[in-house]
């Protein structure tokens, strides 16, 4: 079974903060997204990343940079956290153009 | 990019029913999968079916990408079966997967 695990289910950080939600995967996919979900909104793609160090811009890349060192992890950075930002926070991962698979989310309160 | 509709938004069922959610797609597609995420927040794959008729259990799926629409079918419905189901599809030009805005269900014991 596909294993995806997020740092942490909930985090409360205050205006400002820098905030870092790591994500890792044990199956070896070369593929890793970060998504938001937001009520109303659906899931909304940030970034992704096809490779160690590649790193592409989704559809709302705006206040959020990544990271992805090692092929098993890629961490979603908000350099100064802003209320706005308040939201669910999934990953995934995806091997070539097959399924996708889904960590349990983090659901981030931004005061 | 690829448009994406998901019909009933809302649906509320008693236990046992039958229910039918549909995906509409506004271009052709080359790969589409169907989630259920559970009121945890989980989202579970359910199918990837680019086209054809799938089924497991008590839920199968159909995709005819011809017509570009996709159904997910659920019989005998339980509780544990509540949430939001999203159809996410592929085009042949996109690199990801596109979600729709989900179906909500409720299934009432």
């Amino acid at each position: 079974d596909v294993k995806v695990t997020q740092s942490s289910r909930y985090l409360v950080k205050r205006t400002g903060e820098k905030v870092f939600l790591e994500c890792v995967q044990d199956m070896d996919h070369e593929n890793m997204f970060w998504y938001r979900q937001d009520p109303g909104l659906g899931l909304r793609l940030i970034y992704f990343s096809y490779d160690v160090k590649m790193k592409e811009k989704g559809d709302i890349p705006e206040g959020y940079s990544v990271s992805r060192e090692k092929k098993e992890r890629f961490s979603l950075i908000l350099e100064s956290a802003s209320t706005n930002q308040t939201s669910m926070y999934l990953c995934a991962t995806r091997a070539g153009q097959e399924t996708q698979y889904f960590g349990p989310g983090t659901r981030l309160l931004v005061l | 990019g690829i448009q994406v509709e998901q019909s009933p938004p809302d649906l509320i069922l008693q236990e046992g029913a039958n229910s039918t959610l549909r995906c509409n797609f506004s271009d052709s597609v080359n790969n589409l999968q169907w989630f259920h995420q559970n009121p945890w927040g989980q989202l579970i794959n359910l199918f990837y079916i680019p086209s054809g008729t799938k089924q497991n259990g008590r839920l199968s799926a159909t995709t005819v990408a011809t017509e570009r629409y996709s159904l997910l079918y659920i019989s005998s419905s339980q509780t544990t079966d509540s949430g939001v189901y999203f159809c996410a599809p592929r085009d042949n030009y996109g690199q990801n997967f596109v979600f729709g805005p989900g179906t909500r269900l409720s299934v009432l014991p």
